[in-house]
């Protein structure tokens, strides 16, 4: 089964810095993969498909690039509604494994 | 609107058995995949099983498959995990999720949990 692989574990950043966190699969996935957000004691929130596009009513200030087996989930500019633990999960097929998470403080 | 609300979870002891069941409204809902995913106490997301909009195909992660069953009535608009032989390692948060397809794909709702807490 393919492996997915996020980086750092957590996170700490101060407002308005641009933030990015990493995953990475074992294998080639080519862009099937998906970013959520998780607040503390909330269900997790879709925010990106297909590596880049922006699920409606996502801020613009969160962006996802890559393909094949490195992706990125960026936020441009931090927001303390940030706060948060993120998961990428890939789609290509089953089993849809998610990252370990990684968890982002505010500094 | 969409909504999903699950139901079911509850203490069960090691080697018991639980059905959850997740209810659908907002949506047709035999057009769209349902899945479930889990999460244990301070841990992150662990994907679980995905079941076809018409019921036809299922999957499983490694560490449920031979106890956990996934199943859907449609009729019902409702989304089951029948649950066997657990051990401690499924205490978790079990989310049922939408896929915006019938495939597998990526996860568009979410319901608000059900907690199942294996202990004796």
């Amino acid at each position: 089964d393919i492996q997915m692989t996020q980086s750092p574990s957590s996170l700490s950043a101060s407002v308005g810095d641009r933030v990015t966190i990493t995953c990475r699969a074992s294998q080639g996935i080519s862009n099937y993969l998906a970013w959520y957000q998780q607040k503390p004691g909330k269900v997790p929130k879709l925010l990106i498909y297909a590596a880049s596009t922006l699920q409606s009513g996502v801020p613009s200030r969160f962006s996802g690039s890559g393909s094949g087996t490195d992706f990125t989930l960026t936020i441009s500019s931090l927001q303390p509604e940030d706060v948060a633990t993120y998961y990428c999960q890939k789609y290509n097929s089953a089993p849809s494994t998610f990252g370990q998470g990684t968890k982002l403080e505010i500094k | 609107e969409v909504q999903l609300l699950e139901s079911g979870g509850g203490l069960v002891q090691p080697g018991g058995s639980l059905r959850l069941s997740c209810a659908g409204s907002g949506f047709i809902f035999s057009s769209y995949a349902m899945s479930w995913v889990r999460q244990a106490p301070g841990k992150g997301l662990e994907w679980v099983s995905i079941i076809s909009g018409s019921g036809g195909s299922t999957y499983y992660a490694d560490s449920v498959k031979g106890r956990l069953t996934i199943s859907r009535d449609n009729s019902k608009n409702t989304l089951y995990l029948h649950m066997n032989s657990l051990g401690a390692e499924d205490t978790a948060v079990y989310y049922c999720a939408k896929g915006p397809v019938s495939g597998i794909y990526y996860l568009d709702y979410w319901g608000q949990g059900t907690l199942v807490t294996v202990s004796s």
